[in-house]
């Protein structure tokens, strides 16, 4: 199975700051490539697809990059609201859909 | 709008079962895929299983192979998952959740999750 990695694990932030969260498949994945956003107690929120395609409703603060086996999820202008654990998903090689460990802000 | 309520989770013992059901509403439940999704603080978030749109294909993770087994009911609108012989590292709190695919089978995004059910597997 093909194995996310997602650094860094935790990321101190202040609100305004702009920040970038890497992910990384052991093998390629080609564009397919999802990232959700958890917030504490709630089930996890598809912000992207397609690795850069963005969900509606999700602010253009964040934005989503990268293809093969290397990706980023660049969120700008941070808000206290954006204080969440943030995890990527490959769907390319499946069954199985496989997700990182991932990373969460914090201030 | 797009809704997943999941239910029958609880305590159980090792060894033990449990069904879990999901309900959904506010789409064309028929013509999707559907998964359960399980989240434990070891493991993270982790798939369980698939079903297809008409029921009749079926994938599984590893680890729940030969022990639960997924279906649903399009009549009902509902997926289940049973899960047999349950052990101590199947403790999560499970999702069902909506993949982007219609009319398929496969595995791609999962637009919609449920706000997921607590399994506890103790003695």
């Amino acid at each position: 199975e093909v194995v996310m990695t997602q650094s860094p694990a935790t990321l101190y932030v202040s609100p305004g700051e702009t920040v970038t969260l890497s992910c990384r498949a052991s093998e390629y994945v080609d564009d397919k490539l999802a990232w959700y956003q958890q917030r504490p107690g709630q089930a996890p929120r598809l912000l992207f697809y397609d690795a850069s395609a963005r969900e509606t409703d999700v602010p253009d603060r964040f934005s989503g990059s990268g293809s093969g086996t290397e990706f980023a999820l660049t969120i700008s202008g941070l808000q206290f609201e954006d204080l969440a654990t943030y995890y990527c998903q490959q769907y390319y090689k499946e069954p199985p859909i496989t997700f990182g460990q991932g990373t969460r802000l914090q201030i | 709008q797009v809704q997943l309520v999941e239910s029958g989770g609880g305590v159980v013992q090792p060894g033990g079962s449990l069904r879990l059901s999901c309900a959904a509403s506010g789409f064309t439940f028929r013509g999707y895929v559907m998964h359960w999704v399980r989240q434990s603080p070891e493991k993270g978030l982790e798939w369980v299983a698939v079903i297809s749109p008409d029921g009749s294909q079926t994938s599984y993770a590893d680890s729940v192979k030969g022990r639960f087994t997924i279906s649903r009911d399009n009549s009902k609108n509902s997926v289940f998952l049973q899960m047999n012989n349950l052990r101590a590292e199947d403790t999560a709190v499970y999702y069902c959740a909506k993949d982007l695919l219609y009319s398929v089978f496969g595995s791609s995004f999962l637009e919609y999750w449920g706000q997921g059910t607590l399994v506890a597997v103790s003695s």
